[in-house]
């Protein structure tokens, strides 16, 4: 079956610092969404990339689709306490089980 | 616009006890998703309902576990009867309409569920 792969699991930073977060699936993807989860709060959608080699850009964050539409990347540029949380990708489906990466952690230390 | 509502938002119960949980997705949302989420995973799909059809429930418990979702609204999780190891949040989640296009997925804010 699929498996989505998702590093590190934890990353500490200095504020101000950059931060990525990797996810690797086993199958090629139709799409992949990316997640922020705060501390104790739920699950929140931030972006969808369904186009292989796809870049989109929110403020400080840039999401990228590999080309072969197996890997995708979350970069923070200059990250603030804000941005802390657990970032997770998810694999919508089709084919396979819907699945959540099992997310990176980012600790922002001020 | 309301988003998902969930409750309860907390429970405790003994093991081998039974327990539920409710969901009210965002109003014409055709799919509903019930998560399970263990302290430091990533949320882990039980079952997904496209209106009141079963799209996917390979990943949930059945022995123990069992979901509806009556008239394609609301919709009611049941574990009986609950083990340690079902302690965890339950996510409930609700999108437009699954596998075409933009399905962005709106979360509840979710039931903790501590079995002792």
């Amino acid at each position: 079956g699929q498996q989505v792969m998702q590093i590190p699991q934890y990353q500490h930073v200095q504020e101000g610092e950059d931060f990525t977060t990797y996810c690797n699936s086993s199958t090629t993807l139709s799409n992949i969404q990316w997640y922020k989860q705060r501390p104790g709060g739920h699950p929140v959608f931030l972006i969808q990339l369904v186009k292989s080699g796809e870049v989109k850009k929110q403020k400080r964050l840039t999401f990228q689709f590999g080309e072969a539409k197996k890997n995708s990347s979350l970069h923070i540029t200059a990250t603030q306490t804000t941005d802390v949380g657990t970032y997770f990708c998810f694999t919508p489906g089709g084919s396979y089980i819907p699945t959540f990466g099992r997310g990176t952690s980012l600790i922002v230390h001020p | 616009e309301a988003g998902v509502a969930q409750s309860p938002r907390y429970k405790i119960i003994e093991k081998r006890q039974s327990v539920a949980f409710w969901c009210n997705p965002i109003s014409g949302h055709a799919t509903l998703y019930w998560y399970q989420q263990i302290l430091g995973q990533g949320p882990k799909l039980l079952i997904q309902f496209q209106n009141n059809g079963v799209v996917d429930d390979s990943q949930l418990p059945k022995d123990r576990f069992s979901a509806e979702r009556l008239k394609g609204v609301d919709s009611t999780l049941k574990i009986q009867p609950a083990k340690l190891e079902d302690s965890a949040v339950y996510l409930c989640a609700s999108s437009l309409v699954f596998g075409q296009g933009y399905n962005e997925q709106f979360f509840g804010p979710g039931t903790r569920l501590t079995v002792l």
